[in-house]
């Protein structure tokens, strides 16, 4: 089955510097790679998403990439501020028929002020 | 909309007992699927109902069981509760015909 690892596990960066969190996926037909915030006492939130047949997906200071190849994506965050301070997932989906997400450890990042 | 919502949010049992979470999805959402997240495992996947019917199913024993009712609320259950079954239960809903997920707050399950 679909396997993802995440790296890495712990990021500290200054406020207003860039963290970057890679994950990469085994099974070749995993075709959606959402990105999920977790905040202490909640659940993940949706930060940001990206299909298969699309190589970078940016929303303000949240960019993903994709390298279908080498099977591996990322997560960027610029200009990080305190409240970017959570847990980040990132997960893999083949979709069709039911959900199944896999999901990969997570990463701490701490944004120190 | 309000967002996926999950009760209770805390539970305390013992071994041996059975436990029932409940979770209200997103209006108009009709597929919900159950998570277990732990500090060891991470988050796993339980099972996804989509209109009554379970279309997807997790590497869990049997003692994990679920159902969805007609308004798309949903129901998990676990009997003969372990001390391994502490965890934090999650509950995601999404639209028809799209694979974004909408998690709730979750449920934070002590087994003593």
């Amino acid at each position: 089955g679909e396997n993802v690892e995440q790296h890495p596990s712990t990021l500290s960066v200054q406020e207003g510097d860039s963290a970057v969190i890679k994950c990469t996926y085994s099974d070749s037909a995993s075709n959606y790679f959402p990105w999920y915030k977790q905040e202490l006492g909640k659940g993940p939130q949706l930060i940001i998403d990206i299909r298969s047949n699309v190589g970078e997906k940016k929303d303000q200071r949240i960019a993903v990439t994709l390298n279908k190849t080498a099977k591996h994506f990322s997560l960027h965050i610029t200009e990080t501020q305190p409240e970017d301070s959570a847990v980040y997932f990132c997960a893999a989906s083949k979709g069709g028929y039911g959900q199944n997400f896999v999901f990969g450890p997570g990463t701490r990042l701490s944004v120190l002020p | 909309k309000a967002g996926v919502t999950q009760t209770p949010r805390y539970l305390i049992k013992t071994r041996g007992q059975q436990v029932t979470l409940s979770c209200s999805p997103i209006s108009g959402h009709r597929s919900v699927s159950w998570y277990q997240q732990t500090p060891g495992q991470g988050l796993q996947f339980l099972f996804e109902y989509f209109s009554e019917t379970q279309r997807n199913k997790g590497n869990f024993p049997g003692r994990f069981s679920g159902r969805q009712f007609s308004n798309s609320r949903s129901e998990m259950n676990v009997s003969t509760l372990e001390l391994g079954d502490s965890a934090l239960y999650l509950c995601a809903s999404s639209p028809d015909g799209q694979e974004t997920q909408y998690f709730g707050p979750g449920t934070r399950l002590l087994v003593l």
